[in-house]
């Protein structure tokens, strides 16, 4: 079946810009998570949602960036006035339901802010 | 702090050599700890997943360990091939919320 999707794959944008990121996650999956990938830090978590609630928001790095998922399904991720050091991948993933279960990564979506 | 480190950071061996990429963690209690791929560009394909109550888990040419007493895990790759080349990431569950907490990753390169 159809893995985790993310779109867009890339995106350039201005310092001071916003950016929408969405992810489609594996269909029925509960869970879903936002990871960023940078060269500096790694692999860093950034927010968790069970269903359409969000009960870890603790590795969103500032109030500029903020996530919703609608409908048990698709999330977006939004970071508000880009800086620089927003530049990274950023991956999401699913899994079926929180727990014992495998999470299971989309392609990412990769931001440059200039 | 929970913190994952993973050595070697780079390995290069020739095809056909059996090796072992090296995962220790901080914190034995953890829920479950994953193995997952990085080809350069692309997402993470997931390998293996050990839940805390289990020892190993075998996929084909792949076996994970976990030893939460000394806070190891070990991924043993046998007869390598020049398709395994890619970076290996260990993530460590360490409840709660479920995410991942993730090592720096080995990068390894098999050479035909």
């Amino acid at each position: 079946g159809a893995g985790v999707s993310q779109s867009p794959s890339n995106k350039v944008t201005e310092k001071g810009k916003d950016v929408e990121l969405r992810c489609d996650p594996i269909s029925g999956h509960t869970a879903l998570y936002w990871y960023r990938q940078s060269l500096g830090q790694g692999l860093e978590f950034l927010i968790y949602f069970q269903g359409n609630s969000a009960p870890d928001k603790s590795g969103l790095p500032s109030d500029r960036f903020s996530a919703e998922r609608t409908g048990g399904s698709v999330s977006t991720l939004t970071i508000q006035r880009t800086q620089q050091e927003d530049s990274a991948v950023y991956l999401c993933a699913s899994s079926l339901n929180r727990g014992t279960d495998t999470q299971y990564f989309g392609p990412g979506t990769r931001l440059t802010v200039l | 702090k929970q913190e994952v480190t993973q050595i070697p950071a780079a390995l290069s061996v020739p095809e056909g050599e059996n090796l072992v990429l090296n995962c220790s963690f901080t914190d034995s209690a953890i829920y479950n700890l994953q193995w997952f791929r990085q080809d350069p560009g692309k997402g993470l394909t997931s390998l293996l997943l050990i839940q805390s109550s289990q020892r190993e888990q075998t996929s084909g040419r792949l076996n994970a360990s976990l030893d939460k007493s000394s806070g190891r895990s070990t991924l043993y790759i046998a007869a390598s091939q020049p398709g395994d080349s890619a970076t290996y990431l260990c993530a460590v569950n360490y409840g709660g919320f479920q995410k991942l907490v993730f090592g720096t990753g080995t990068r390894l390169l098999v050479s035909p």
